[in-house]
């Protein structure tokens, strides 16, 4: 079946410019991760959503990262302003069940500032 | 989630057994030992996870040790699609999201 799908897969931005990225997981699939994943790095923890409630937000660098999951499907993960230090792999990842099941990544955003 | 310590990289020769070690010496009893894999250029997809007792899959096997401080993921013939990072990564009944560390990068050698 289909996994979870990321886009764009790659995105060039100037700094200072707001970006959008979108992930749609799989279908049926309660919780929605995203990471970020900087070169040679293990990805690190942005947000969690449970259905379109955003439950855990802890790990946004900043006010400028912003994630959306309005109708519990689709999640969109916006940052404003873009800073060089927000170039990274954005990836986002879907379970079935928040606790112990596996989580399902996709294969990511990378973004490039300038 | 208490943190894991893998090796920065390992080698192996194709179709050769490899065992990727992990040590967990801060393991609680409810943490489960998570192994994932990440591919150049694509996500993390999952190997394998368990809880006490050694698992096994198509992908590969996971032996725990008695104590649980360390744990050795077991692929038992590699090829080069085996070449990746490796995560070992604990997280318990009542975790959301994953704190993946540096992993260990494996190669494979024809």
């Amino acid at each position: 079946g289909a996994g979870v799908s990321q886009s764009p897969r790659y995105k060039v931005a100037k700094r200072g410019q707001d970006v959008a990225l979108r992930c749609d997981p799989i279908s049926g699939h309660v919780s929605l991760f995203w990471y970020q994943q900087a070169l040679g790095q293990g990805p690190e923890f942005l947000t969690y959503f449970q259905n379109e409630a955003q439950l855990d937000k802890s790990g946004l660098p900043s006010d400028r990262f912003f994630a959306e999951r309005p109708e519990g499907s689709v999640s969109t993960l916006k940052i404003q302003r873009t800073q060089q230090e927000d170039s990274a792999v954005y990836l986002c990842a879907s379970s079935l069940d928040p606790g112990t099941d596996t989580q399902y990544f996709g294969p990511g955003t990378r973004l490039t500032v300038l | 989630d208490a943190k894991t310590t893998q090796p920065n990289s390992m080698e192996s020769n194709e179709e050769e057994p490899v065992h990727l070690p992990c040590n967990h010496s801060t393991i609680s009893g409810t943490d489960y030992i998570h192994w994932y894999r990440q591919l150049p250029s694509q996500g993390p997809e999952y190997v394998i996870h368990g809880l006490t007792s050694n698992v096994n899959n198509r992908m590969a096997s996971l032996a725990i040790a008695e104590d649980r401080k360390s744990s050795t993921l077991i692929l038992h013939r590699a090829t080069l699609r085996d070449a990746a990072v490796y995560y070992c990564i604990l997280r318990d009944d009542y975790g959301q999201n994953f704190v993946f560390g540096p992993g260990t990068r494996l190669s494979v050698l024809p």
